[in-house]
């Protein structure tokens, strides 16, 4: 069975731009969570989906907004970028919403983000 | 404002010995907590989890144990393998989301 998949894996946009991360969680996994990690630090929430709807959301500004899909699948969007949002965006999957104890997420291979 | 702490930056260990890796935790709300193993340019792997209501969990040559009082815990991995170097973070989960630690670098000494 296929794991979390992420696109693109590696890219590079200028301060300013806009950019969309893709996410498809593991089948039949119905909440997907956002995380940003910068070198040297552990992994940030970002943003939380289950269902369709938002179900939590990080210390990150406006500029960040996300949304799942019908099929469960997720976009991370990021606006305006800063070169302070240069990291790896990791996406999680899990079967139910976070809010429930004992739910495991499991990680994508991450999208490697580079503001120059 | 870290509620989950590794203040181990990186640790050393001979092949066949234990490591033992630590974390601590401020919020006594949280009641699930996880371990995650993440190789460069990959991203983190589950490892081994514990509930609140248990002090132990062991899974193979991975133990995680569990402090509440000393909102404390620690995993152990017996005996540790060259493959087993990597960064590990140690999670924590409360009602809304998932925090992490910095990580802590495991080197294992062939």
């Amino acid at each position: 069975d296929a794991g979390v998949t992420q696109s693109p894996t590696h890219l590079i946009k200028t301060r300013g731009q806009h950019v969309t991360l893709r996410c498809s969680p593991i089948s039949g996994h119905k909440s997907v969570s956002w995380y940003q990690q910068v070198l040297g630090q552990g992994p940030q929430f970002i943003f939380q989906y289950y269902e369709k709807e938002e179900r939590g959301r990080g210390n990150f500004p406006d500029r960040f907004s996300a949304r799942q899909f019908p099929n469960y699948s997720s976009e991370l969007n990021v606006n305006a970028l800063l070169l302070g949002d240069s990291a790896l965006y990791l996406c999680a999957s899990s079967l139910f919403s976070q809010l429930n104890s004992g739910n495991t997420i499991y990680f994508g291979e991450g999208s490697w983000l580079t503001v120059v | 404002d870290q509620q989950v702490k590794q203040n181990s930056p990186s640790l050393s260990v001979q092949e066949g010995r234990i490591s033992i890796l630590n974390c601590d935790y401020t919020n006594s709300m949280f009641d699930y907590f996880l371990w995650y193993k993440k190789y460069p340019a990959e991203g983190p792997t589950f490892l081994i989890s514990i509930s609140s209501i248990k002090d132990k969990n062991e899974d193979g040559r991975f133990t995680v144990f569990l402090n509440k009082s000393a909102k404390h815990l620690s995993l152990h991995i017996v005996p540790s393998q060259p493959g087993d170097s990597a960064v590990y973070f140690c999670a924590a989960s409360a009602v809304d989301q998932f925090y992490f630690g910095t990580g802590t670098s495991l080197t294992v000494i062939p």
